[in-house]
């Protein structure tokens, strides 16, 4: 199976570090999609970002930065500045353009849970 | 409501009950799916509905998991005499026009099966 690879189980900083988060994915597919989703205690994914496969511009969104590396299949995101609220588990995830782009269910990494500490 | 809600929030269920869970998605939506969140782990994918044809359900883990979603709008997940190992969190998310447009998630619904 294609995977999505989230090295780090469990990060701890103390707020105000810069944290980042690694991502790795595997596809046969020369069209895809990258996510980040947070799931903060509650349970609710949100959504952070969505990156198309032929776009490599790292993206940045205030605190928040993301670096598309295709030559690696890595998409890792860093959270300038940490803060407490940022504790959460943070999910990389892919989906597939299958059928001329009508599906794209994701498969998601095994999320790297964050904790920022005061 | 602005977002995708999913009810009920929690469900406890007897071993060998049958459950059926609830999701609305986000007005206007066309894409729905339903994905298995276990305790520590990533979703995975069930089944996926472009507007009320279910076009994919090759990630349900047994026949007594069924979709439907009648008229486009609000799907029903179903797990018939269930079992202690279908205890996962089951998050629904929509899309608003092809799949891989961004998916806004529900809240989830957490089944323990006792």
């Amino acid at each position: 199976a294609q995977k999505v690879t989230q090295a780090q189980t469990e990060i701890s900083v103390v707020e105000k570090e810069d944290v980042t988060l690694d991502c790795v994915y595997e596809t046969r597919d020369t069209t895809y999609y990258l996510f980040w989703y947070k799931q903060p205690p509650s349970g609710e994914l949100v959504f952070l970002i969505r990156r198309n496969s032929f776009d490599e511009q790292n993206e940045i969104s205030g605190r928040y930065s993301w670096n598309f590396q295709k030559s690696t299949s890595s998409f890792n995101f860093t959270i300038t500045a940490s803060q407490v609220v940022d504790s959460a588990v943070y999910f990389c995830a892919r989906s597939e353009a299958n059928d001329g782009g009508s599906q794209g269910n994701l498969i998601f990494g095994k999320g790297t849970k964050l904790s920022v500490k005061p | 409501g602005a977002g995708v809600s999913q009810s009920p929030r929690y469900k406890v269920a007897k071993r060998g009950q049958d459950v059926a869970l609830r999701c609305d998605p986000i007005s206007g939506h066309v894409s729905l799916f339903w994905y298995q969140q276990a305790l520590g782990q990533g979703p995975e994918f069930l089944t996926y509905f472009q507007n009320e044809a279910q076009l994919d359900k090759s990630g349900l883990p047994s026949d007594r998991f069924f979709a439907e979603r009648p008229e486009g709008s609000v799907s029903t997940l179903k797990i018939q005499r269930t079992q202690q190992e279908d205890s996962a969190v089951y998050l629904c998310a929509s899309s608003s026009g092809q799949g891989t447009d961004t998916q806004y998630f529900g809240p989830g619904t957490r089944l323990t099966v006792l």
